[in-house]
């Protein structure tokens, strides 16, 4: 089946340490996004990429960083500049143009502090 | 992406109850999405709205467009225990985000 895959479903980051979040999809979507979510809030969208080898920021990008190499592929990195990276971090894919198009999420990856 | 108003942000209900939630903007959209979140899970889509004026049902759930294309409202009849969650609506333009604050839903059986 088509979907998307976010691995781990928990992660734990110590003081000072880079964390990678994983997040692939099979279903030829040309465009890609990271969300955090908080408790009590919506979803706050981190960076997105509607095309390979090219992304821009979102509302939060200051303390990630994303790559973007392969259509299927668009990691996360939550950098230790990020300073408060708790939180529940949710990939999604669309087929990506100008036009509306539903998302398609990921199951998500719970971040903690050590 | 800017923040949608959703009221209620929260919800208790009995099993079989009906639930009407809805989402507005300052902003005149063209298309209302509508999702549900189940507990550690990833959102789903359940709806999809196009037109001012739309209305469309998927089983239990209706949601409509409202015609000054600035709401929308989704409502779930005879509520069951597997409707918990969040639910929440979106606009996006390809290059715009805009999320509502989402609606915690709990049902008791």
């Amino acid at each position: 089946d088509g979907g998307i895959t976010q691995s781990p479903k928990y992660l734990f980051r110590k003081e000072g340490q880079n964390v990678t979040l994983s997040c692939e999809q099979n279903l030829n979507h040309d465009a890609m996004y990271w969300y955090r979510q908080d408790p009590g809030q919506g979803l706050r969208l981190i960076y997105y990429s509607q095309i390979v080898n090219d992304f821009q920021k979102g509302d939060i990008a200051e303390g990630y960083s994303v790559s973007r190499e392969k259509k299927e592929s668009f990691p996360l990195t939550v950098t230790s500049a990020q300073k408060n990276p708790t939180a529940f971090y949710l990939c999604a894919s669309s087929p990506g143009g100008t036009s509306n198009q539903p998302q398609h999420f990921g199951d998500g990856t719970r971040l903690s502090i050590l | 992406g800017q923040q949608l108003n959703q009221s209620p942000q929260s919800m208790f209900i009995q099993e079989g109850e009906d639930v009407s939630m809805n989402c507005t903007s300052s902003s005149i959209f063209n298309t209302w999405l509508w999702y549900k979140q189940d507990p550690g899970e990833g959102p789903v889509l359940l709806i999809a709205l196009y037109k001012a004026g739309e209305l469309t049902s998927n089983g239990r759930l209706t949601a409509q467009f409202g015609i000054t294309r600035k709401d929308s409202f989704l409502n779930i009849s005879a509520s069951i225990p597997s409707d918990v969650g969040i639910y929440f609506c979106e606009y996006n333009t390809g290059n715009q985000f805009y999320f509502g604050t989402g609606t915690s839903l709990t049902v008791i059986p």
